[in-house]
């Protein structure tokens, strides 16, 4: 069955960088796009960004234009999410989701990666 | 970019109430537009995509219509299941903006 498993929960200090990652299983890899969404505590989703699993391409929300980095590597089928430069309110639930270009819409979602910014 | 507004924010139903929640784009969106039921401590599930389909698995009780600025999820006669967080989602190339949410809460 399709799963997408994230890493576990990570604590760092303001202005540290996080690397979150998300193995795929159950489908082949390249054959759909992964997307990155957020939800602070008690908030609503916000969609981070997407990478392209077959060709790398990426594509940012604007308000994480310099702070993020998305990457795959294809031998392990595994996305990869970096934020540097954290800060308090960068504390929030992370989660990646198999992007379906052909039915616009996240079909599958990993189990979410706290992500908690404190001194 | 596109701005989405979801409404109501927070909405008191009873079982087997039928339920409808609106999401309005600042343009056009035609039809891509999906729909996502959130519970507490989990991910997000995927309900409705482009607007008007189900996604396997989902309950014919939900329901998605729309075009052009709005759409609607309706919840045809609300299960206790059914009690959840809901957001709408536009997606293009360039982004996937979602909602604010609709808390459906019990009355």
């Amino acid at each position: 069955q399709v799963q997408l498993v994230q890493s576990g929960a990570e604590v760092k200090k303001p202005g540290a960088s996080v690397k979150v990652s998300c193995k795929a299983s159950g489908y082949t890899f390249s054959n759909y796009g992964l997307s990155w969404v957020r939800q602070a505590p008690g908030q609503g989703l916000e969609w981070v960004g997407w990478i392209s699993t077959s060709k790398g391409n990426t594509s940012y929300t604007q308000k994480f234009q310099g702070r993020v980095t998305m990457t795959t590597d294809t031998s392990t089928s595994t996305a990869y999410m970096e934020l540097r430069s954290l800060r308090y309110d960068d504390t929030a639930v992370y989660y990646c989701a198999r992007d379906r270009i052909a039915m616009a819409s996240f079909d599958r979602w990993g189990q979410g990666t706290l992500v908690t910014v404190s001194s | 970019d596109i701005q989405v507004t979801q409404s109501p924010s927070t909405l008191s139903a009873s079982v087997g109430d039928r339920v409808t929640i609106t999401c309005r784009a600042s343009q056009s969106i035609s039809s891509w537009l999906a729909w996502y039921q959130q519970k507490p401590g989990k991910a997000p599930k995927l309900l409705i995509y482009k607007a008007s389909h189900l996604q396997g698995g989902v309950p014919s009780r939900f329901s998605g219509s729309g075009s052009g600025t709005e759409s609607t999820l309706t919840i045809s006669s609300l299960q206790p299941d059914d009690f959840a967080t809901y957001y709408c989602q536009h997606y293009n190339s360039f982004s996937r903006t979602f909602g604010q949410g609709t808390k459906v809460e019990i009355k």
